[in-house]
């Protein structure tokens, strides 16, 4: 089983403001890293595939990075806004394994 | 209508009943899951089907079991439920090739064993 950690595991932010947090694993067997958005009582929805190193995706405010040979992956969020308030995770692909990180909660404050 | 629908959303039973919770999705996929969300804990996997005919052990598969009934249909079953299954549990479906493109998720059902 391979140690996915996301950090910071919270983190409250004023409206407006930019932020970013990191996703960390292990650089070998890498395969691809997942991000996905979970707002409370809903589904996860993925927001981004990165498989290369290098990587970096964006949609809208929300972009991320990919660095394989170090192992991290961060997530930025340009001029929070409180509907960007949710657990932010990211699961590592090995071969045909998943493994998800525990996530880092964004409380955007109005 | 939510492309996967997990049912119950919320519910309580108690130590040693048998409880099933149901999924079916509408995206078409082949492949299907279970897994289960505890706090300080990455969602781990309980059971998982690429098929109808096949069915595989997860991650934590002990004390559960699962029923492929159809291509859209996927049910998660506790034999005899015990205080530590308590927790969030998802179910999520994927295209063949889910490095890619991912999963899409229910909205989890919130199980709680007293």
């Amino acid at each position: 089983i391979l140690n996915v950690e996301q950090s910071p595991q919270s983190l409250h932010v004023q409206e407006g403001d930019s932020t970013n947090f990191t996703c960390s694993f292990p650089s070998s067997n890498f395969y691809a890293l997942h991000w996905y958005r979970w707002e409370t009582a809903k589904s996860p929805e993925a927001l981004f595939v990165m498989t290369l190193n290098g990587d970096e995706k964006k949609k809208g405010r929300i972009s991320a990075t990919l660095n394989t040979k170090e192992g991290y992956s961060y997530l930025y969020i340009k001029g929070s806004q409180p509907e960007d308030s949710a657990t932010y995770l990211c699961a590592l692909i090995t071969g045909n394994q998943f493994y998800f990180g525990t996530g880092t909660s964004l409380t955007v404050i109005p | 209508d939510a492309d996967v629908t997990q049912t119950p959303r919320n519910r309580i039973t108690k130590t040693g009943k048998r409880i099933m919770l149901e999924c079916s999705q509408t995206k078409g996929h082949d492949r299907m899951y279970w897994y289960r969300q505890d706090p300080g804990l990455g969602l781990r996997l309980i059971y998982y089907s690429f098929d109808v005919k096949d069915i595989n052990k997860g991650e934590i598969s002990d004390g559960y079991s699962v029923s492929r009934q159809a291509q859209a249909k996927f049910s998660l079953s506790l034999e005899s439920a015990i205080p530590n299954q308590t927790a969030l549990y998802f179910c999520a479906t994927s295209a063949n090739d889910r490095q890619i493109y991912g999963y899409t998720f229910g909205s989890g059902t919130r199980l709680t064993v007293v």
